[in-house]
């Protein structure tokens, strides 16, 4: 089945740095995902793409599409205690019908 | 998005017996998905539920072990059948409500003893 590759696997930051994560796949997708999953909580849609080069962003978060179709990232700015979880990707592909998840980014941000 | 809400939030059940899950959402959707997340680990897709027919089961999910009901619109069930301690996980439904965005319940966590 497709599978989607997301590094780092976990992050160490400091309140107020940059982070970014991203997820790549060897097929294509047409649609991706990125989700915030905390403790003891479902993930949460933070971002959605839908077209190839696409740059969104939802307050501190931006999220592009790769042109390629084959990849996306996830950047996060001035980093808050708040933002602590993990981070999922998931892409979407016609051929599959389904939604494949990344294996997450475990964020912990030091004071 | 949509409020879902799952029921239990958690159990600890006996190996051997079955738990079934409810899912409830404030308004019809057409696509409704359970999924799993084994501890530490990502999510990966049990079955489609379906209004009206047979669920849609993923490779290595089977309607024996996880029998699933979709008897409106607005409501699921989810049943861990027979269960052994390899079932402990997060059981998580989702609906789909605008162009494959997805969006989760809270999650049941299950433990099996």
């Amino acid at each position: 089945g497709q599978q989607l590759n997301q590094s780092p696997q976990s992050m160490f930051i400091q309140e107020g740095e940059d982070v970014s994560m991203n997820c790549t796949s060897s097929s294509i997708f047409n649609t991706w995902l990125w989700y915030k999953q905390d403790p003891g909580e479902g993930p949460v849609l933070l971002i959605a793409l839908y077209k190839a080069g696409e740059l969104t962003s939802n307050g501190r978060l931006t999220a592009q599409f790769g042109i390629t179709r084959k990849d996306s990232f996830l950047n996060i700015s001035a980093s808050i205690p708040s933002d602590v979880g993990i981070y999922f990707c998931a892409g979407f592909s016609g051929s599959a019908r389904q939604l494949t998840f990344g294996s997450g980014t475990q964020l912990t941000v030091l004071p | 998005s949509a409020v879902i809400s799952q029921k239990p939030s958690r159990d600890i059940c006996q190996r051997g017996t079955s738990l079934t899950i409810q899912c409830q959402v404030d308004s019809q959707v057409t696509m409704m998905f359970w999924y799993r997340q084994q501890p530490g680990q990502s999510l990966t897709l049990i079955a489609t539920a379906n209004q009206g027919s047979e669920a849609t089961y993923e490779s290595g999910f089977v309607i024996d072990k996880f029998p699933i009901s979709r008897p409106n619109l607005t409501f699921s069930t989810l049943t861990v059948s027979n269960m052994s301690p390899e079932d402990s996980s997060i059981y998580l439904c989702s609906v789909e409500r605008v162009y494959n965005e997805q969006f989760f319940g809270p999650g049941t966590r299950l433990t099996v003893l």
